[in-house]
């Protein structure tokens, strides 16, 4: 098994350029999310999955949007790039959620390093 | 949100024990505590997980009180390959939005 797979792993955008960053996992996981992480600080849950098809928004989704057309895939698309959202960005995935929001194991990915110049 | 507060920094010695604590006093109810370790440019990794009293496996144990307001992360024997930066997740109410890291703690370990 490959884990979580994030592509890119560095990039960098002009101010309104839009992308897309790219999240796979092959554990056959039900749960996803993307986490934006800035130097020196933790990590924000940008938005999650609880399985494909249904998507919500986490604690920083200004900017950004998401799809979750397969179990596998979930990719985060930026419109308009802006300075704020210079960061690293990660991905995971979870199998079963335990009663709350915080009880289940996340795997993540490597991160994918952005840069909005 | 409240934040979920870690110590900044640690130093410690290879063979020691460590522990971390965690402040989060928004504990949801029903939600469990989960550390995380993460080396520089990587994903953070599952260390432990627990909803009260005491859990341990073959790398930590965590130590939660009664109230669940803190939470502490011991490491047993450190060498220098647990120099990292150690996070707790709570949820700190209802629904994934709630879900929090802590600040952080960037452990080291020196020979």
């Amino acid at each position: 098994n490959a884990g979580v797979t994030q592509t890119p792993k560095f990039r960098i955008l002009k101010i309104g350029q839009s992308m897309t960053l790219q999240c796979t996992q092959d554990m056959n996981h039900n749960y996803m999310y993307w986490y934006r992480q800035d130097p020196g600080m933790g990590l924000k849950l940008i938005y999650y999955s609880v399985g494909a098809g249904i998507t919500d928004k986490g604690e920083v989704p200004n900017g950004y949007n998401v799809s979750r057309s397969t179990t596998e895939d979930f990719p985060l698309r930026l419109e308009l790039a802006a300075p704020s959202q210079t960061s690293v960005y990660f991905c995971a995935s979870s199998q079963t959620r335990l009663q709350g929001a915080g009880g289940n194991e996340q795997f993540f990915g490597p991160g994918t390093r952005l840069t909005v110049l | 949100l409240a934040k979920t507060t870690q110590p900044i920094s640690m130093d410690s010695y290879e063979g020691q024990e460590v522990n971390i604590t965690c402040s989060h006093n928004n504990i949801a109810t029903n939600d469990y505590i989960t550390w995380y370790q993460q080396f520089p440019s990587q994903g953070p990794r599952f260390i432990i997980q627990g909803y009260k009293t005491k859990v341990t496996n073959e790398v930590a144990s965590l130590f939660i009180p009664a109230d669940r307001k803190s939470s502490t992360l011991s490491l047993p024997r450190v060498s220098l390959s647990d120099t990292a930066v150690y996070y707790c997740l709570v949820g700190e109410g209802e629904g994934f939005q709630k879900l929090v890291f802590g600040t952080g703690t960037r452990l080291l370990v020196s020979p």
